[in-house]
């Protein structure tokens, strides 16, 4: 399979706890996004990576999360401390560089992490 | 919010009918994407307009954007059972940020 490949599926934890997601993209494409989801809405970006630099982080990112991309492949998105506000589905897109053949504004989605706070 | 607004929030047809959706947004755009996500699972990209453009198609979808408005619509022809799904446009603001903002996405239902 060469989709944007995101692990665990599913997570549960408790109020407090830490939480690692892990997003591995298209091997082929630079870009890489994450966005968090909740039930009956839309993606809402958290942020976004250009190889290994974070270029982008929106103001829902709170100091309880970090996200790297070291090399520039794979990309992982911690929380900690969590809370039960931040159970979501948690999305990991991909695309490639600018310049590329046609497809570098279209977004290629993992099927998610979902993320439950007890 | 961030968020575009999408409208009808849900929307229920028989098979073999039309669907209609529309999209909202703030900003300038360099383009507009429509995805379509199935309950649980990721979205897939459907169709790409840019801003430059006011109709395109792709299949049974039709998609028109008038930037004057800031609004977009969706349609889906000759709908099918499959095409049960949520469906969300996607914006890229014209300078600034790198991200793309989502609408609050529209959740369609074909009956059979």
């Amino acid at each position: 399979d060469t989709g944007v490949s995101q692990d665990p599926r599913h997570k549960i934890t408790k109020r407090g706890q830490n939480v690692t997601f892990r997003c591995d993209p298209i091997s082929e494409h630079n870009r890489l996004y994450w966005y968090r989801q909740t039930l009956g809405q839309g993606p809402e970006f958290l942020t976004y990576f250009q190889n290994e630099a974070q270029l982008e982080k929106s103001r829902l990112l709170s100091d309880r999360f970090s996200a790297e991309r070291p090399k520039g492949s794979f990309s992982t998105l911690e929380i900690q401390r969590t809370e039960q506000g931040d159970s979501a589905m948690y999305l990991c897109a991909s695309s490639p560089a600018p310049g590329k053949s046609g497809n570098n504004e279209k977004l290629f989605f993992g099927s998610g992490t979902q993320l439950s706070v007890l | 919010s961030q968020q575009g607004e999408e409208d009808p929030q849900a929307l229920s047809i028989q098979e073999g009918e039309n669907a209609t959706m529309n999209c909202s947004y703030k900003t300038s755009i360099n383009n507009l994407q429509w995805y379509r996500q199935n309950s649980g699972r990721g979205l897939v990209h459907l169709i790409l307009i840019r801003s430059n453009e006011r109709e395109k198609h792709s299949g049974r979808l039709r998609v028109t954007l008038d930037t004057s408005k800031k609004s977009s619509s969706l349609l889906i022809t000759a709908s099918r059972a499959a095409d049960t799904a949520s469906y969300f446009c996607a914006t890229e603001r014209t300078s600034g940020t790198y991200k793309y903002i989502f609408g609050t996405g529209t959740r369609l239902k074909v009956l059979a």
